[in-house]
């Protein structure tokens, strides 16, 4: 089993729908969690941490929590042209270690 | 100013050179890493320096050999380049904030090695 898993995609959306990205880790210490959004050619940015169970919005963008499942959500509202990229997720292990996942493809269609 | 700069952004090599890139921030964090992204856009972690400390070391040949003089700078030299080498690597930094937490990974824009 991967250690952060993400479906590689490409996840398609419409402009104005909700885009949907889910993440999956192994490690169950792990207690710090962030998604990352990575334009082609560029290096990834941070789109949103989060630390505690449950849902952490940021304008369009909320990241969910769930320690018990061992599963991360990023959830995009009004999703724009713009927001096309990859996302990772990324979560920091027990270990120190900061594991990414292959990330997702999000195209969003005008 | 530029959070993470690496130098240089573009290197073209031949098989069995040896190497060098340069990272640095200017964001007072106390710890910085190496990543490689290859071409299947997998970023995966290296090496990682706490105070100037090596507290991560993944499985990398030892071709590979990352210095950190001051907490600012993390070198990454490669020493006999092969093929498979070719990739992105980019340099990140980031502030411990307590036990199991880490603050946000501030990266820098890449260096594309290419072995050829």
């Amino acid at each position: 089993q991967k250690e952060v898993e993400q479906n590689s995609g490409p996840l398609s959306v419409p402009e104005g729908a909700i885009a949907s990205l889910n993440c999956t880790y192994s490690d169950r210490v792990s207690q710090s969690f962030f998604w990352y959004r990575q334009y082609s050619g560029k290096s990834p940015e941070l789109i949103m941490s989060i630390y505690s169970n449950g849902d952490k919005e940021d304008g369009r963008f909320t990241a969910q929590l769930n320690k018990a499942s061992q599963y991360v959500s990023l959830l995009i509202r009004d999703s724009q042209p713009s927001d096309s990229a990859t996302y990772l997720c990324a979560v920091l292990t027990g270990g120190f270690k900061t594991i990414f996942g292959a990330g997702t493809r999000l195209f969003v269609k005008a | 100013d530029t959070a993470v700069s690496q130098t240089p952004k573009y290197l073209v090599t031949q098989m069995g050179n040896d190497k060098s890139i340069k990272c640095e921030q200017n964001l007072g964090h106390d710890t910085m890493y190496w990543y490689k992204q290859d071409s299947k856009k997998f970023l995966k972690i290296m090496f990682s320096y706490n105070n100037k400390e090596l507290i991560i070391n993944e499985t990398v040949p030892n071709r590979f050999s990352p210095k950190s003089p001051d907490k600012a700078h993390l070198n990454l030299h490669i020493n006999s380049l092969e093929l498979g080498d070719s990739a992105v690597y980019f340099c990140a930094s980031s502030h411990r904030i307590s036990s199991g937490r880490e603050s946000t990974q501030y990266f820098g824009p890449g260096t594309r090695l290419t072995v050829l």
